[in-house]
């Protein structure tokens, strides 16, 4: 079985704030882990993935995601917020041959002036 | 082009009806998924097909039927439409049974009263 956690279901941050949202998985096999961001009224879109390999990782729109398996977390950042990237953030995780997405709860992302 | 399209983006019905949504994908992907999203948001999996065979059933009412006729169709049917039903369905396809990251549609937005 596998889970997300997805600490804190809204963040506020101020406009060039660093941006900090953060993923707690569990899997029994090693994970493949996601970040999805879903702008109002959208889709999802894929942000950033991590399969195997470097640890850190960089996706689009300048956010970064470390995997850490000593801590089972998957945290996304940014350094430097803007005003576009308020959306509902989503990590996720896939294990296994059935490979289905499980998804965390999603973390409301609101950047103020 | 878009990558996975929905139709329909909306639909609004009375309970009781019965009623499809269509999905298709050209991006070459072997298997693709419904997922459920409710009104706190929570994204969960419905069902998943490879290959025109069904590999991921989930807790869903009978009342609900997928149907792929081929591998870049998977239409959704739902039979005696509930209030319940009301949500966000959001139609995923993934190559290599999904550890690479999914492609997900825009979103029908089911409301019935």
């Amino acid at each position: 079985a596998q889970s997300v956690t997805q600490l804190g279901s809204h963040v506020s941050v101020s406009e060039g704030a660093l941006v900090l949202l953060r993923c707690n998985y569990s899997s029994s096999v090693p994970p493949y882990l996601f970040w999805y961001v879903q702008y109002p009224n959208q889709g999802l879109q894929l942000l950033l993935k991590y399969t195997t390999g470097a640890t850190l990782v960089k996706g689009i729109n300048g956010f970064e995601a470390e995997f850490k398996k000593s801590e089972t977390s998957f945290h996304l950042t940014k350094p430097s917020a803007h005003m576009s990237d308020a959306a509902e953030y989503f990590c996720a995780v896939s294990a296994g041959t059935a490979s289905k997405l499980t998804f965390g709860t999603g973390t409301r992302l609101q950047v103020t002036l | 082009d878009t990558a996975v399209s929905q139709t329909p983006k909306y639909l609004v019905t009375q309970m009781g009806n019965d009623k499809s949504i269509k999905c298709e994908q050209n991006l070459g992907h072997d298997t693709m998924y419904w997922y459920k999203q409710d009104s706190k948001k929570f994204l969960k999996i419905m069902f998943s097909y490879n290959n025109k065979e069904l590999i991921i059933n989930e807790t869903v009412p009978n009342r609900f039927s997928p149907k792929s006729p081929d591998k870049a169709h998977l239409n959704l049917h739902i039979n005696s439409l509930e209030l319940g039903d009301s949500a966000v369905y959001f139609c995923a396809s993934s190559q290599t049974q999904g550890n690479y990251g999914y492609t997900f549609g825009s979103g029908t937005r089911l409301t019935v009263v």
